[in-house]
């Protein structure tokens, strides 16, 4: 079974530092990786996502993220944080082959907060 | 604008008063899902549905039901809600192109069960 782990629950990062947030996945072939982002009170934005091809991938407002099939990662960075990026993210592992409905697998969340 | 809209997106209730929270999909797709997102557990699979009349249980179906009687429409339906499913619930649809196709996800609707 396919499964998500995002091991930090809080990160607090400084105005203008760069930011690295963890995912690890368990999949048995080669998976379909995603980051989302959600602001207080909001829905989920898709930032990137991962499918074959480049392990770096970039995302929207200048995120990208790192695929490393040794170690089962698929690590999320930005390299200068801005306020607005105060938010709850999460990594997230897609069903192959259509199954069940395209299921999505999330890891718990890494909530991040920006200090100025 | 392609989108996918749920209603309400804000319901307070009591213990047992049966309640239903539509989702609509614009896009003619043919997958579509629910899901709960709980803190430090993110988003769970309720339930999915993979084309009309075709339904079946995700990772976390109890106390649920839903139905899939139009393409566009895929309701949560919760008979006799209770305080434990207090949630942040999403509708998400896909379509059926590729070995994988992207989630698109509705706005959310906040629960809570008093």
């Amino acid at each position: 079974a396919q499964s998500v782990t995002q091991p930090d629950i809080h990160i607090t990062v400084s105005e203008g530092a760069s930011l690295e947030l963890r995912c690890n996945y368990s999949y048995g072939a080669t998976p379909y990786l995603f980051w989302y982002v959600q602001s207080p009170g909001q829905g989920l934005q898709l930032l990137l996502k991962y499918f074959s091809g480049d392990i770096l991938v970039q995302g929207i407002e200048g995120f990208e993220a790192e695929f490393k099939r040794s170690q089962s990662s698929f690590n999320l960075r930005r390299p200068s944080v801005h306020w607005s990026d105060a938010a709850e993210y999460f990594c997230a592992v897609g069903a192959h082959r259509k199954a069940a409905g395209n299921k999505l697998t999330f890891g718990g969340g890494t909530r991040v907060l920006v200090k100025p | 604008e392609a989108q996918v809209t749920q209603n309400p997106r804000y319901l307070i209730t009591v213990t047992g008063k049966k309640l239903t929270v539509t989702c609509s999909q614009n896009m003619n797709h043919e997958y579509m899902s629910w899901y709960r997102q709980d803190p430090g557990l993110g988003l769970r699979q309720i339930y999915y549905s993979m084309n009309v009349e075709v339904t079946d249980k995700g990772d976390v179906p109890e106390g649920y039901k839903v139905s899939r009687k139009e393409k566009r429409n895929f309701p949560l339906i919760l008979e006799s809600p209770s305080p434990n499913q207090t949630s942040l619930y999403f509708c998400a649809s896909s379509g059926t192109s590729g070995n994988y196709n992207e989630q698109f996800f509705g706005p959310g609707t906040r629960l809570t069960v008093l």
